[in-house]
């Protein structure tokens, strides 16, 4: 059972590029989350999905940053623009559905984006 | 708002000690607790996962504590070994009405050193 996949590991970017970065959760996840970890920061929660669903974006920056979860395929997490504050890890983690159990949380190895 | 604090931030022990790790969270209302480790420029790993409902997880050399009314919680490794140098987590996700919202907020850390 592969663990939640995230491409590409690393992705470097001129500024005003756009970034695009993927996540496939772990089998039987059908729900997706993305953390965020600035240098010298914690990390931050962004965003939480489920298939075709945005549950809670409370985490996302108002401005050139989107997330979705297609019926069909990865979660992709859209950074339009990008700044050179864009710089990061971002972390995708899955979890599974299921009435009256607890949503572990299953994380992948990153995604470093560095804005050039 | 939901803050956790963990200390202490650093941690030098040799290897062989016990030692403790310290988390604390201001709003009581929980649905789960979780423990992490993350090895510079990598993932999560997941550790350790503690309901609200519960008092303590076990898992080989680590066990993990919980007393939600107080706000705290504490890792304990057993027996030191330098593996165990890493940054360690410490999550809380919300109770949203009986059920977990997913949500994970993270304290800064705890790096730790073992030397042999």
């Amino acid at each position: 059972n592969a663990g939640v996949m995230q491409n590409p590991r690393h992705l470097v970017r001129r500024r005003g590029q756009e970034a695009r970065l993927r996540c496939s959760p772990m089998k039987g996840h059908s729900h997706v989350y993305w953390y965020r970890q600035l240098p010298e920061e914690g990390l931050k929660f962004m965003v939480y999905l489920q298939k075709e669903n945005i549950i809670d974006e409370s985490g996302m920056p108002k401005e050139r940053f989107s997330a979705e979860f297609p019926k069909e395929g990865p979660s992709i997490l859209r950074i339009q623009q990008v700044v050179r504050g864009d710089s990061a890890a971002y972390f995708c983690a899955s979890s599974p559905f299921r009435q009256g159990l607890s949503y572990e949380q299953y994380f992948g190895p990153g995604t470093r984006l560095t804005v050039t | 708002k939901q803050e956790v604090t963990q200390i202490p931030a650093a941690l030098s022990v040799p290897e062989g000690e016990n030692l403790v790790l310290n988390c604390s969270f201001t709003d009581s209302a929980i649905y789960n607790l979780q423990w992490f480790r993350q090895d510079p420029g990598k993932g999560l790993t997941s550790l350790l996962l503690i309901q609200s409902s519960q008092r303590e997880q076990t898992s080989g050399r680590l066990n993990a504590s919980l007393d939600k009314s107080s706000g705290r919680s504490t890792l304990y490794i057993a027996a030191s070994q330098p593996g165990d140098s890493a940054t360690y987590l410490c999550a809380v996700t919300p109770n949203a009405g009986g059920t977990s919202y997913g949500k994970l907020t993270f304290g800064q850390g705890t790096i730790l050193t073992v030397h042999p």
